[in-house]
């Protein structure tokens, strides 16, 4: 199992541009999240789907959107992306509300 | 206030030292725990959950305190491959809308 995959690992944005950050999981897993984390702070939720059709606001959802495609697929969009939104982006997925979360690799992502 | 806070660190601790992390969480009705691990620039990887009880995993042990609202980890007997930040993690209305510490940098030195 590969467990949580996400693409790209890297992206450099210029201002204004748009982008779209995709996960996947092959756990079956029910859950599925979105976080930033940024020097010196904690990992903050962006957005979250707790099953298959539904999606919810987190932490910090200003500026994003997301699409939970699937069972398996999570993806996170950046409409006109902003400096403000450099950061490392972190994709998890857990069978249920109460269970462990496991985190994707991350996309490392520069907005100039 | 911060709702989950940690002392970022670093702690710097010879190999084989005893070595202990706090955490303090702001909401009385959390309801789940964890720790997680955090390698340089890697993903977070679940260290153990911590139980009201204390629970222990090896050189591991975590408590949790509801009345003080804090959480500590005890790590044993350091090993240089312990080195990672550690972070305090609470979900506080099992919705799985988790909230993270900023981390606590450990490094151990040979």
């Amino acid at each position: 199992n590969a467990g949580v995959t996400q693409t790209p690992k890297f992206q450099v944005l210029k201002t204004g541009q748009s982008m779209t950050l995709q996960c996947a999981q092959d756990m079956n897993h029910n859950s599925m999240y979105w976080y930033r984390q940024d020097p010196g702070m904690g990992l903050r939720l962006i957005y979250y789907s707790a099953s298959e059709g539904t999606t919810d606001k987190g932490e910090v959802p200003n500026g994003y959107n997301v699409s939970r495609l699937n069972k398996r697929e999570f993806s996170l969009r950046l409409e006109s992306a902003a400096p403000s939104q450099t950061s490392v982006y972190f994709c998890a997925s857990a069978r249920g509300y109460t269970d462990t979360q496991y985190f994707g690799p991350g996309t490392r992502l520069t907005v100039l | 206030r911060k709702e989950v806070e940690q002392d970022p660190g670093p702690f710097n601790v010879p190999e084989g030292a005893t070595v202990a992390f706090n955490c303090t969480y702001s909401n009385s009705a959390s309801q789940s725990f964890f720790w997680y691990r955090q390698d340089c620039r890697k993903e977070p990887k679940l260290l153990m959950s911590v139980y009201s009880s204390g629970n222990e995993d090896g050189r591991f042990t975590a408590q949790l305190n509801r009345a003080s609202q804090y959480i500590s980890l005890l790590i044993r007997d350091s090993k240089l491959s312990d080195s990672a930040t550690y972070l305090c993690v609470v979900n506080p209305s099992n919705t799985g809308k988790l909230i993270f510490g900023q981390g606590t940098t450990l490094q151990v030195k040979p």
